[in-house]
């Protein structure tokens, strides 16, 4: 089982500053196979990145990916109250598609 | 418009068997893995179950293999899961999920399971 590792746990930012949110894989994801959601609560989770760098139709190119083998991190160049959120990193290669515990995005 | 609608979460009793389903439409539904993705309260995702388009693959997550059953009618557009032996910690929202490969793209809203005597 490939286990995810995201950091940091929570990260307090303001409007317009950038965040950058960390996943690294205990071993190396095939293809880079792997993607980024934001989760709301109450919400349904949005996919935002695939196969590390590919951003999902309809998400603003505020967000982008990067990384290979097993270190992996999304990027919010410049954050809007309306990112507030928890961010999931999960590697969609090997069974079972193991999810990282989450990043908390607070916006001050 | 894309749309996935969860349906079946109960309050159960430990030992207890419950079926979920989901329904799809938006989209093709026969050109998607299909994935139940569960929400523990107050805990992160957990991935639990995916089927191939054809329902012939089926995978899952340790702590359920033996107890859950992911199934599919691609003629009904319809997702389900077969719950059995249900534990406390099956106690979840359980989510409908489904992408072209194994990212998973669509969404529905969740439907709330609790486990408790």
């Amino acid at each position: 089982e490939i286990l995810l590792t995201q950091s940091p746990g929570t990260l307090s930012l303001s409007p317009g500053e950038r965040a950058t949110l960390s996943c690294r894989a205990s071993q190396s994801v095939t293809n880079n196979f792997l993607a980024w959601y934001q989760h709301k609560p109450g919400q349904a989770p949005r996919l935002l990145i695939y196969d590390a760098s590919n951003r999902a139709t309809g998400i603003p190119d505020r967000f982008s990916g990067s990384g290979s083998g097993t270190d992996f991190t999304l990027t919010i160049s410049r954050l809007d109250p309306e990112d507030s959120a928890v961010y999931y990193c999960q590697q969609c290669a090997h069974s079972p598609l193991t999810f990282g515990q989450g990043t908390k995005v607070e916006i001050k | 418009e894309v749309q996935l609608v969860e349906s079946g979460g109960v309050l159960v009793q430990p030992g207890g068997s419950l079926r979920l389903a989901c329904e799809a439409s938006g989209f093709t539904f026969t050109n998607y893995y299909m994935n139940w993705v569960r929400q523990a309260p107050g805990k992160g995702l957990q991935w639990v179950a995916i089927i191939e388009r054809d329902g012939s693959e089926k995978l899952y997550v340790d702590s359920v293999k033996g107890r859950f059953t992911i199934s599919r009618d691609n003629a009904r557009n319809s997702l389900y899961l077969q719950m059995d032996s249900l534990r406390v910690e099956d106690t979840a929202v359980y989510f409908c999920a489904g992408g072209l490969g194994w990212t998973t793209e669509h969404w529905g809203q969740g439907t709330l399971v609790t486990v408790s005597p």
